[in-house]
């Protein structure tokens, strides 16, 4: 059983568009909730992550939104580029950072 | 340059013939870990290490084993591999377990096919 469930599995948006990809948990010991972003032929890469004591963080086109009491939390991308193309997974792991379990990815197309 | 590396990038094998999939990080890293990835279940954790000789299961640890004799070396263990074992792996290291926003570095993967 997948403790992190991600959606869609895939996402077309046309450049300038905002793309947007979901997770949600149910273990409420998960502490931590970073994303990757994987390019093919490439390891997996951190973007940015976000722990519960705070709804939203933002690093450039990139925010995270946490919604603790529906466990669920969201990747924005604004103004999405071509160059954004790529698989994204969310993860989550407990206070202690050792075990990590990611969602099943989401393939992202960004259309000129 | 700060890499994890990993070898070999593609091996094609037979069932039940054991195999070793080698992880080399050059950071000083204390964690390291192991995960494979599989169409439509994302990166499942294999085993991870917390320091040199402190390993522990991850998610779908059987059917391999690990080691962490250095603190640079990381190897992956399939004694007796197997079909469903085909899958693309990824070793990756961080600075510090249990540290938070430590960011976990991959590893450029390893794509195994068991026959």
């Amino acid at each position: 059983q997948q403790q992190v469930k991600q959606s869609p599995q895939s996402l077309i948006v046309q450049k300038g568009g905002i793309s947007i990809i979901n997770c949600a948990y149910e273990n409420t010991a998960f502490d931590y909730f970073p994303w990757y972003q994987q390019f093919p032929g490439k390891g997996p890469a951190l973007l940015i992550a976000i722990r519960p004591d705070v709804s939203e963080k933002k690093e450039g086109r990139f925010t995270i939104s946490f919604n603790k009491s529906a466990k669920q939390f969201s990747l924005h991308i604004m103004d999405s580029q071509p160059g954004d193309s790529a698989t994204y997974f969310c993860a989550a792991s407990k206070w202690d950072f050792n075990k990590f379990y990611f969602g099943s990815g989401t393939k992202l197309n960004v259309k000129p | 340059e700060a890499q994890v590396t990993q070898n070999p990038r593609y091996l094609i094998t037979v069932t039940g013939k054991k195999l070793t999939v080698t992880c080399s990080q050059n950071m000083n890293h204390e964690y390291m870990s192991w995960y494979r990835q599989d169409p439509g279940l994302g990166l499942r954790q294999i085993y991870y290490s917390m320091n040199v000789e402190v390993t522990d299961k991850g998610d779908v640890p059987e059917g391999y084993k690990v080691s962490r004799k250095e603190k640079r070396n990381f190897p992956l263990i399939l004694e007796s591999p197997s079909p469903n074992q085909t899958s693309l792996y990824f070793c990756a290291s961080s600075f510090t377990a249990g540290v938070t926003g430590e960011t976990q570095y991959f590893g450029p993967g390893t794509r195994l096919l068991v026959l």
